[in-house]
C-alpha cells in the first residue's frame, strides 16, 4: 500500500510569488491535513480536507489556501510568497472518522528568497 | 498560546538506559494523545498514543503514561537504542464531539542515544 506522496519534494521561490503543493493521500482515506513546520513554531495546523470540503482551518492569513478533488488528492496554494513562508509543509492522510489515525508524507521543503 | 508543550528542546541518553520525554497541555477538551517520531528528512510517524479514559499504554519498549489532573504525560523509551535518536512530536486533539480532527504539536524534543 503506498504511503502518502507530497510533490515537489524542494521548492526554491522568490518573494512575490506564488505556489502549489501536492499531496496524493494513502488509497481510502478521504481526510488531509496540511502543516507548516518552522524551527521556532514547531508543526502548525493549517487545515483539513475531508471529501472536497474544508472541514477545519488554523490560524493561517489568507493568502494560504488549498482545495480537495474527488480523487482525495489535494493542493495548497500560498499567495505573494514571503520570506517567513520557507518551511517544511507536511501532508497528513487519514480515513477522517473519529479516532482514525493520520500518516505523514514525506513533506515539501518550500525556500522563499 | 501553545497548548502543547515539550520544555526540553534536547535529551541525551546513553543506550540501553531509560529516555523519558515530557508533555504538558492546557486545554482540558482534549481527549486523546500521540507520539510521533521524526527523523530529519522524513515526515512524523506515529509511534503509540492514549485515549484520556487510560493512564498508560505499552507497545513494546515504548510506554506512553497519561496524568490527567496534572494535564503531562510522558514517554518511556526501555532499553533506548542509537536507532531511536530523532525529534519526538506529543499531539493532542478531541477524539469526538464534533469535526475537530486537526492535532495540537509540542514543538518537539531531539533525543540522542549515545552508543
Amino acid at each position: 500500500k503506498a504511503g502518502v506522496t507530497q510533490t515537489p519534494r524542494y521548492l526554491i521561490k522568490t518573494r512575490g510569488q506564488q505556489v502549489t503543493l501536492s499531496c496524493s493521500p494513502i488509497s481510502g482515506h478521504r481526510s488531509v491535513s496540511w502543516y507548516q513546520q518552522t524551527p521556532g513554531q514547531g508543526l502548525q495546523f493549517l487545515f483539513e480536507y475531508f471529501s472536497e470540503t474544508q472541514r477545519n482551518k488554523g490560524n493561517f492569513p489568507g493568502r494560504f489556501s488549498g482545495r480537495q478533488f474527488s480523487n482525495s488528492r489535494s493542493e495548497m496554494n500560498v499567495s505573494t510568497l514571503e520570506l517567513g513562508d520557507s518551511a517544511l509543509y507536511l501532508c497528513a492522510s487519514s480515513f477522517g472518522g473519529e479516532g482514525s489515525l493520520a500518516f505523514f508524507g514525506q513533506g515539501t521543503r518550500l525556500t522563499v528568497v | 498560546d501553545q497548548q502543547v508543550k515539550q520544555n526540553s528542546p534536547s535529551l541525551s541518553v546513553q543506550e540501553g538506559r531509560i529516555s523519558i520525554l515530557n508533555c504538558d497541555y492546557t486545554n482540558s477538551m482534549f481527549d486523546y494523545f500521540l507520539w510521533y517520531k521524526k527523523y530529519p528528512a522524513e515526515g512524523p510517524t506515529f509511534l503509540i498514543s492514549i485515549s484520556s479514559i487510560k493512564d498508560k499504554n505499552e507497545d513494546g519498549r515504548f510506554t506512553v503514561f497519561l496524568n490527567k489532573s496534572a494535564k503531562h504525560l510522558s514517554l518511556h523509551i526501555v532499553p533506548s537504542q542509537p536507532g531511536d535518536s530523532a525529534v519526538y512530536f506529543c499531539a493532542a486533539r478531541r477524539n469526538s464531539g464534533g469535526s475537530n480532527y486537526k492535532l495540537t504539536f509540542g514543538k518537539g524534543t531531539l533525543l540522542t542515544v549515545n552508543p
